[in-house]
């Protein structure tokens, strides 16, 4: 079955570490992206990509680092420049260009730091 | 950026009893999306809305695009305890445009009482 898979499900870490959150898609889709949700709050984007080896900033990027190496991976990495880490990390994927192909969600990541 | 008010916050519904849901924008949007998230899980789409005055139905749930273009409602018929979960709305402003434009609701937490 084809999916996004994020990795791992919990994550925990002490303030002023860097952690990376993996994504992986087998869709075939050309177009990544990575959302912070915090409660009671719609999701907000970090970075997204529409190709391999191109990325471009979202809403809230600061603190946060991605690459794009392979159409299937798309890595996020949460700096110890990100105030406010804590939080509930998706990753999405979808056909490039198109508004009629709909995100698909990864299931996410929580990540706790203390 | 733009911003979607969705409401109400939070529901506490009786099962068999029928459920609304609406966001609203200062601004006009060309899509309308609506994903429900079951907890620990990622967003799944349930409808999605291309046209001013659109009705669209998948099974119980039933959604409209308002004539306006600048909001949505979302209507669950017969509640069932499965459809417990958090439910977003998403707007884009653009008909063909990718999901870097998409903004989303805060999100309206359904729970139904057996």
């Amino acid at each position: 079955d084809g999916g996004i898979t994020q990795s791992p499900k919990y994550l925990f870490r002490k303030e002023g570490q860097n952690v990376t959150l993996s994504c992986e898609q087998n869709l075939n889709h050309d177009a990544m992206y990575w959302y912070r949700q915090d409660p009671g709050q719609g999701l907000r984007l970090i970075y997204y990509s529409q190709i391999v080896n191109d990325f471009q900033k979202g809403d809230i990027a600061e603190g946060y680092s991605v690459s794009r190496e392979k159409k299937e991976s798309f890595p996020l990495t949460v700096t110890s420049a990100q105030k406010n880490p804590t939080a509930f990390y998706l990753c999405a994927s979808s056909k490039a260009g198109s508004n009629n192909s709909p995100l698909h969600f990864g299931n996410g990541t929580r990540l706790t730091v203390t | 950026g733009q911003q979607l008010n969705q409401s109400p916050q939070s529901m506490f519904i009786q099962e068999g009893e029928d459920v609304s849901m609406n966001c609203t924008s200062s601004s006009i949007f060309n899509t309308w999306l609506w994903y429900k998230q079951e907890p620990g899980e990622g967003p799944v789409l349930l409808i999605a809305l291309y046209k001013a005055g659109e009705l669209t139905s998948n099974g119980r749930l039933t959604a409209q695009f308002g004539i306006t273009r600048k909001d949505s409602f979302l209507n669950i018929s017969a509640s069932i305890p499965s459809d417990v979960g958090i439910y977003f709305c998403a707007g884009n402003p653009r008909t063909s445009g990718s999901a870097r434009q998409l903004t989303f609701g805060s999100g309206t937490q359904l729970t139904v009482l057996p």
